[in-house]
């Protein structure tokens, strides 16, 4: 079955930096990769997401890039602020049955902006 | 337009007894999954459901099951509780196409003691 491994497990920046948070994945028919972040206490939040028929996508301060070859997607966060502070989980899934199958979690990454 | 509800936030039990966990996907979805999160690690898929059918199955034992409604809502029941399995448990909502966003509930929050 498919595994995805997320590094680093934490990260520490200065408020202004870039952060970036790394995933591979192991089955090759995954097809959609989706970014959630979530704060303490809370649920995941939906904050990017890509298909596998798409190399790079950007959605302001947050961009996500996919290797389809290396079987592996980033987490780009440009301009950090200290709101941006929270665990970041990567995900990915393949087509079940004609629609998207279950998501498969990274372990997480506690990103800590410091002010 | 409400998102995914769940119900409820927060709830305690004692091992050996069951419980019942409930979830309303965000308006417009058919497919509803549960997910378990322990403390420190990622959501685990624990199943989906579609049509009233349990579709997909992650590597949960047989205590776990669960019922989709007519209206797509959906219950996790857990038979027989163990200390291990106070986590958080979220529900996620999605329409039935491939490619489809996942959308998640807040969760419920069990604690067996």
């Amino acid at each position: 079955g498919e595994n995805v491994e997320q590094h680093p497990s934490t990260l520490s920046v200065q408020e202004g930096d870039s952060a970036v948070i790394k995933c591979t994945y192991s089955d090759s028919a995954s097809n959609y990769f989706p970014w959630y972040k979530q704060e303490l206490g809370k649920r995941p939040q939906l904050i990017i997401d890509i298909r596998s028929n798409v190399g790079e996508k950007k959605d302001q301060r947050i961009a996500v890039t996919l290797n389809k070859t290396a079987k592996h997607f980033s987490l780009h966060i440009t301009e950090t602020q200290p709101e941006d502070s929270a665990v970041y989980f990567c995900a990915a899934s393949s087509d079940y049955g004609g629609s998207q199958g279950n998501l498969i979690f990274g372990k997480g990454t506690k990103l800590s902006v410091k002010p | 337009d409400a998102g995914v509800t769940q119900s409820p936030t927060h709830l305690i039990k004692t091992r050996g007894q069951q419980v019942t966990l409930r979830c309303s996907p965000k308006s417009g979805h058919d497919t509803v999954s549960w997910y378990q999160q322990a403390l420190g690690q990622g959501p685990q898929f624990i199943f989906q459901y579609y049509e009233e059918e349990e579709r997909q199955r992650g590597n949960f034992p047989d205590r776990f099951s669960g019922h989709q409604f007519p209206n797509y809502s959906s219950e996790l029941n857990v038979n027989a509780l163990l200390l291990g399995d106070s986590a958080l448990y979220l529900c996620a909502s999605s329409f039935f196409v491939s490619g489809n966003t996942i959308y998640f509930g807040e969760g419920s929050w069990l604690t067996v003691v």
